[in-house]
């Protein structure tokens, strides 16, 4: 079965501090994708960032960046300078090349304090 | 450029109902996934509409069903409503394989009372 596992279900940080989510996967499979998305209170997911598993560079998109580590089934996200818009419930997801569907962790509620 | 647009916003059903959901893609977007996001949970897939055929489908009963229209817009219909069934239903739209994450819309709330 393949499944995402986010094991802080909330985290806190001051404004302008860096933070780190983590997620863990299981597949059998070589080759996915995975990605973090951001639902805020308006319920939209939104992407924040994405891998490749095949590449071995990390992706960063502006204040994002990801550790991944593939051998330990390892995706964890980096923010940077935090913004209080940043506030929002955090998942992690993959889905493997071919397949459509996405599986989901549990999210991290992410709460920047001013 | 629109992105995902659903209808509608909220829904309040009785069990035994049946309930229709919309969705309309993001512009240029030729495929539609369905996902069901229960309170605290992350979004469950549910099914996967492409030309009009569903192309894959999670673990849920019969009685979720969709359709895909030509301008490939979709509706997810649920029959014979559970308390269970209660729930944020998210409908997210890619280019068929793109591989680069989807477009999500904002949802429709359904509660089923």
């Amino acid at each position: 079965a393949q499944t995402v596992t986010q094991s802080q279900p909330e985290m806190s940080v001051q404004e302008a501090e860096t933070v780190t989510l983590s997620c863990t996967y299981d597949t059998s499979e070589n080759n996915y994708y995975l990605f973090w998305y951001k639902q805020p209170p308006s319920r939209q997911m939104i992407l924040v960032i994405r891998q490749e598993a095949y590449k071995q560079q990390n992706a960063t998109e502006n204040r994002f960046s990801v550790n991944f580590q593939k051998a330990a089934k390892s995706f964890s996200l980096k923010i940077s300078d935090s913004q209080l818009g940043d506030t929002a419930m955090y998942f992690c997801a993959f889905n493997n090349f071919g397949n459509e569907k996405l599986t989901f962790g549990t999210g991290t509620r992410l709460t920047i304090i001013p | 450029d629109a992105g995902v647009t659903q209808s509608p916003t909220h829904l309040i059903k009785t069990r035994g109902q049946q309930v229709t959901l919309r969705c309309s893609p993001k512009s240029g977007h030729d495929t539609v996934s369905w996902y069901q996001q229960a309170l605290g949970q992350g979004p469950q897939f549910i099914f996967q509409y492409y030309e009009e055929e569903e192309r894959q489908r999670g673990n849920f009963p019969d009685r979720f069903s969709g359709h895909q229209f030509p301008n490939y817009s979709s509706e997810l219909n649920v029959n014979a409503l559970l308390l269970g069934d209660s729930a944020l239903y998210l409908c997210a739209s890619s280019l068929v394989w793109q591989g680069d994450g989807y477009t999500f819309g904002s949802g429709t709330r359904l509660t089923v009372v």
